[in-house]
């Protein structure tokens, strides 16, 4: 079965600095990972994905994450965070190209001016 | 329409009542998901339709719960007996193919009273 685990409930960064929030995965196949972010009284929003191909992918809004198959994890990442990030993120996996997505936990993101 | 439509956006019912959700997926997507998220908490799996392929139903919490998908149009989510413990907001999604993003509708707020 997959499965995604986010440790972190809460992450706290002050706004400029970098952050990172955390994701691991388990599948018996090839992952397929995505990030998605939700702000308060609104849908979710897709971030980037991890297909295949270059382990550090780029998406929307200066985000990145960082594909690690020996450590199977996927952590999100910004090089310096706004005060506009801070919202719930997720992460989701599905086991090769077809089936359910299987969502984390999630992981609130506040950023402090 | 350009993204994904629930509706209603909000539905209370009165304990033991049936509710019906609509989704309307975005034109030409072959797949369709349905989730549910409790008050801060993450998003349960329910249900995924793929094209004409039998659907996975092993995220229904009960057999008060079913869904129907006419084709590649849209689908409905039925709540029979409805109970207290089905208050959620009822997100549906669809994605192009099963090995992309998913895109995510507004979400149905259903309260049982």
């Amino acid at each position: 079965a997959q499965s995604v685990a986010q440790p972190e409930d809460q992450v706290n960064v002050a706004e400029g600095n970098p952050l990172t929030v955390k994701c691991t995965y388990s599948v018996s196949g090839n992952p397929y990972l995505f990030w998605y972010v939700q702000y308060p009284n609104r849908g979710l929003q897709f971030l980037l994905k991890y297909i295949t191909g270059d382990n550090l992918v780029k998406g929307s809004y200066g985000f990145e994450a960082e594909f690690n198959k020996s450590q199977t994890s996927f952590h999100l990442k910004k090089p310096s965070a706004l005060v506009s990030d801070s919202a719930l993120y997720f992460c989701a996996v599905r086991d090769g190209s077809y089936g359910k997505l299987t969502f984390g936990q999630g992981t609130i993101l506040t950023v402090h001016p | 329409g350009a993204g994904v439509s629930q509706s209603p956006s909000n539905k209370v019912t009165e304990k033991g009542k049936d509710v019906e959700l609509r989704c309307d997926p975005i034109s030409g997507h072959t797949a369709l998901y349905w989730y549910r998220q409790r008050l801060g908490q993450g998003l349960e799996f329910l249900i995924y339709f793929q094209g004409n392929s039998a659907p996975d139903k092993s995220g229904l919490p009960s057999d008060r719960f079913s869904a129907e998908r006419t084709g590649e149009s849209v689908s409905t989510l039925t709540i029979q007996r409805t109970q207290q413990e089905d208050s959620a907001v009822y997100l549906c999604a669809s994605s192009k193919q099963s090995n992309t993003e998913a895109f995510f509708g507004q979400g149905t707020r259903l309260t049982v009273v």
